[in-house]
């Protein structure tokens, strides 16, 4: 298996803009969440997902951030309208068996926002 | 609010040398603990997991849990730079729905 596959690898859009994060997780895996990593903060839970329907969403700063998984093998994590401080590394992982388990993550966007 | 506490270093420890790392946590009823480690610029893997006191022994690394403490370590006997990397502790909490919480990770250099 590929991996946990995120696209793009980088993005940089402006204030104001929508920007679309993808993820496939490892097949199999009935487990996908999405992080937010940047220095002051850490690594943060967003949301995830188990068997494609969200059950911790609690993580997400704002209405400005939705999530979908329409299919198991398919994510995505939408900032709409984006803000300079979205700025950060989002990692999208995956797991067979849920949050206590190990999680395999994908290489991550690089989201700027200017 | 349920926490990871780390000290962020570097940490910089002669090659050959025991690293030990770590990990503070805010809720006695954690039952998994787990070390990721991040190259920079890269994604976080596991190297560990631990669910009870004690040690745990996985070829170099040994990590220590100790939950009346509320503390979480990792040791890495014969330091190799290689291992220069972010360490990061992460703590299952429950109550509610179970989520994984991170530390903002412990920077380690190994010195050549």
């Amino acid at each position: 298996d590929a991996g946990v596959i995120q696209s793009p690898r980088h993005e940089v859009t402006e204030m104001g803009q929508e920007v679309t994060l993808r993820c496939k997780p490892i097949s199999g895996h009935d487990y996908l969440f999405w992080y937010r990593q940047t220095m002051m903060r850490g690594l943060e839970l967003l949301i995830y997902f188990n068997n494609n329907v969200p059950i911790d969403d609690s993580g997400m700063p704002e209405d400005r951030f939705s999530a979908k998984m329409p299919n198991a093998s398919f994510s995505t994590l939408k900032i709409q309208p984006s803000e300079p401080r979205d700025s950060a590394v989002y990692f999208c992982a995956s797991s067979l068996q849920g949050p206590g388990t190990e999680a395999f993550f994908g290489q991550g966007t690089r989201l700027t926002v200017v | 609010q349920k926490e990871v506490e780390q000290n962020s270093g570097p940490l910089s420890v002669p090659e050959g040398a025991i690293a030990s790392l770590n990990c503070t946590y805010s809720d006695r009823v954690s039952q998994s603990f787990f070390w990721y480690r991040q190259y920079s610029g890269k994604s976080p893997e596991l190297i560990m997991s631990i669910y009870s006191n004690g040690d745990k022994e996985d070829g170099r690394f040994t990590a220590q849990l100790n939950k009346a403490s509320q503390y979480v370590s990792l040791l890495i006997r014969d330091s190799q730079p290689s291992d220069s990397a972010t360490y990061l502790c992460a703590v299952l909490f429950s109550g509610g729905y179970q989520k994984v919480t991170f530390g903002t990770g412990t920077k380690l250099q190994v010195i050549p």
